[in-house]
């Protein structure tokens, strides 16, 4: 099966712009997870969807990211206004079912450098 | 509140020496589970295995091995006689508390193996 599909690579951009990033999970795969992972720390959840709704955004800086799940399939995360700090990889990722201990399947990730 | 321990920031070993990751975790609930994911250098974390917090018994997959004991709150990770292959990123995960399946990582360890 195809693996959790995320682009772009690489982005870099200054502070103050705007910056978007998508993920196409596991074909079939209900639940579909951001997260952030500044170097040298494990990854941070930003949001949790389960289909098309939000089941846990409680980390997610609300005032400068947003991001959603339409048609309950693939996912779009946008910073506005990118800050030094959100430097990190973005990750992607999703699980089969919606039950406690399915495995999570990643994708690549993508690196965000804010200048 | 849930948390994750991994005290191991770095360990280098020699190829074909036995090498033991530490996890220690906190949780108040009484079901959850526990999981090992590998980082390697092109980004994407990989599942390792999966535990439920009632099934103690101690599992072999190869050259890797687990032990998990609820009475010391740990889950660690033993690479046996390791290999340059398995040099990478190892983070300790731990899924919990009805509703949400949110998954709580460690800092991760990262783990050289020379040659």
């Amino acid at each position: 099966e195809a693996g959790v599909a995320q682009s772009p690579r690489y982005k870099i951009i200054e502070k103050r712009q705007s910056v978007a990033f998508w993920c196409n999970p596991i074909s079939g795969h209900a639940t579909l997870y951001w997260y952030q992972q500044i170097l040298g720390q494990g990854p941070k959840l930003l949001i949790q969807f389960q289909n098309n709704g939000v089941v846990d955004d409680s980390q997610l800086p609300k005032d400068r990211f947003s991001a959603e799940r339409l048609k309950g399939v693939d996912s779009t995360l946008k910073i506005q206004p990118a800050k030094l700090e959100d430097s990190a990889v973005y990750l992607c990722a999703s699980s089969g079912v919606a039950v406690q201990g399915s495995p999570l399947h990643f994708g690549n990730g993508t690196r965000l450098t804010v200048t | 509140a849930q948390k994750v321990t991994q005290a191991q920031t770095e360990i280098s070993v020699v190829e074909k020496e036995d090498v033991t990751l530490d996890c220690v975790y906190e949780t108040r609930d009484t079901t959850y589970y526990l999981f090992w994911y590998k980082q390697p250098p092109s980004g994407e974390l990989v599942f390792l295995i999966r535990r439920n917090s009632f099934d103690e018994q101690n599992e072999i997959s190869g050259r890797y091995s687990w032990n998990f004991q609820k009475s010391t709150s740990s889950f660690n990770f033993t690479i046996t006689a390791s290999q340059v292959v398995d040099s990478a990123v190892y983070f300790c995960a731990l899924s919990g508390g009805s509703g949400t399946y949110k998954y709580i990582f460690g800092t991760g360890t990262r783990l050289k193996v020379l040659a």
